[in-house]
């Protein structure tokens, strides 16, 4: 069964850290670009950041470039994001997501884990 | 703000068509394909159409998608109740700061 299962989520202080998973089943995440997504609580979805199929190209979007880092470790099947300086308005379900399709369409996404970021 | 642009909500009664709209620019949806995804409540977003009008394996073919210019569209026709959802647009932007882009999203009622 193709899926992804992410992990990590939790209640952070604001300028706290944490370290989201993703684990792929099901197929190879070698072969494709893969991206995290995040969405507030009762809001719409926003693109955070992708990683190519190597490891050698990411994208931020403004908002968190140069606090989250997002890695992948092909071997391990897994995608990973480290979020540093968390602020409340981080709180959000993020979601990881595949682009099988094609390299702008999340076509496999997890069940989501929350992030939520509290004084 | 989204920079892709969606109306808030659509509604119809089982059988009827309803379309949704998404407008951008030409820096999203008029150089880019659009991918449609469907958010049914408490879980994660489905991929319904990508590439502007081509639906994965699954998806019912009263689904479909089309693009013109910078606006993009999502039909339902023979609407049914379990198409009670959320839909989302997206896009590429080539702007300064590039990234994916969502529209806010179209709440489908089924009356």
């Amino acid at each position: 069964q193709v899926q992804l299962v992410e992990s990590g989520g939790g209640l952070v202080r604001p300028g706290g850290s944490l370290r989201l998973s993703c684990a792929a089943s099901g197929f190879s995440i070698g072969h494709y670009f893969m991206s995290w997504i995040r969405q507030t609580p009762g809001k719409g979805l926003e693109w955070i950041s992708y990683i190519n199929n190597r490891g050698s190209v990411v994208y931020y979007t403004d908002s968190v470039k140069g606090r989250f880092t997002i890695s992948r470790d092909n071997a391990k099947n897994s995608l990973f994001l480290q979020m540093s300086g968390l602020r409340p308005e981080d709180t959000a379900v993020y979601f990881c997501a595949s682009q099988r399709k094609s390299p702008d369409a999340f076509d496999i996404w997890g069940q989501g884990t929350m992030v939520t970021v509290v004084s | 703000q989204s920079v892709l642009t969606q109306p808030p909500s659509a509604s119809g009664t089982p059988g009827q068509r309803v379309t949704i709209s998404c407008s951008g620019s030409s820096s999203n949806i008029g150089d880019n394909t659009v991918n449609w995804y469907q958010q049914l409540p408490g879980t994660a977003p489905k991929l319904l159409i990508y590439s502007n009008n081509q639906r994965p394996s699954g998806v019912p073919d009263r689904f479909s998608g089309s693009k013109s210019g910078t606006s993009a569209s999502l039909a339902i026709s023979g609407l049914q109740s379990e198409d009670e959802a959320d839909y989302y647009c997206a896009a590429w932007d080539d702007s300064l700061n590039d990234g994916y882009v969502f529209g806010p999203g179209t709440k489908v009622t089924v009356l």
